[in-house]
């Protein structure tokens, strides 16, 4: 089955910083990489995806990149504001399924 | 995404006790799964299933069943609950027509702990 390595597990940084997050698989067959953001007491919500076919998708302050050939995927914030504060969560499903593996998780500090 | 609702949110119960969790959505979805959570371990998949007759087991089935009672309602059952069973639960489903079918759509959580 598929494996996601994720990583760092904490991740502290000063507002207006820049924060990476990283993701690993193992199932060469994924084709969908979700985002989820987490905060204090509240449930997981997507924040950004990307299929396999595309190499970089971007959302405003957030973006995505995908290497298919390394098997690695990374979500960016960019300016970071203490309201991105929270547990980030990657997944990758394996073509046609719709069981997600989540990875560990995040915990992404931003101080003001 | 109130279209998703647990039911209780938080819950003690002691050892050896029968107790369940249960999940109803408006969002017209199919598929619906039962995920934990622990701290550093991330969400773990208990189980699933993708249509009222569909129940299959996830990575971690072991001491939990579930039960689809209808398409919009699916609930998770401890038969003898264990205090390492002390986690936050979640219900979630996916099957939009409207985002990645892939999307998972999460409740609120239930807070449980086994004493």
């Amino acid at each position: 089955g598929e494996n996601v390595e994720q990583h760092p597990s904490t991740l502290s940084v000063q507002e207006g910083d820049s924060a990476v997050i990283k993701c690993t698989y193992s199932d060469s067959a994924s084709n969908y990489f979700p985002w989820y953001k987490q905060e204090l007491g509240k449930r997981p919500q997507l924040i950004i995806d990307i299929r396999s076919n595309v190499g970089e998708k971007k959302d405003q302050r957030i973006a995505v990149t995908l290497n298919k050939t390394a098997k690695h995927f990374s979500l960016h914030i960019t300016e970071t504001q203490p309201e991105d504060s929270a547990v980030y969560f990657c997944a990758a499903n394996p073509g046609g399924s719709y069981i997600p593996t989540f990875g560990r998780g995040t915990s992404l500090i931003v101080h003001p | 995404d109130a279209d998703v609702t647990q039911t209780p949110r938080n819950r003690i119960t002691k050892t050896g006790k029968r107790i369940m969790l249960e999940c109803s959505q408006t969002k017209g979805h199919d598929r619906m799964y039962w995920y934990r959570q622990d701290p550093g371990l991330g969400l773990r998949l208990i189980y699933y299933s993708f249509d009222v007759k569909d129940i299959n087991k996830g990575e971690i089935s072991d001491g939990y069943s579930v039960s689809r009672q209808a398409q919009a309602k699916f609930s998770l059952s401890l038969e003898s609950a264990i205090p390492n069973q002390t986690a936050l639960y979640f219900c979630a489903t996916s099957g939009s027509d409207r985002s990645p079918q892939e999307t998972q759509y999460f409740g609120p959580g239930t807070r449980l702990l086994v004493l």
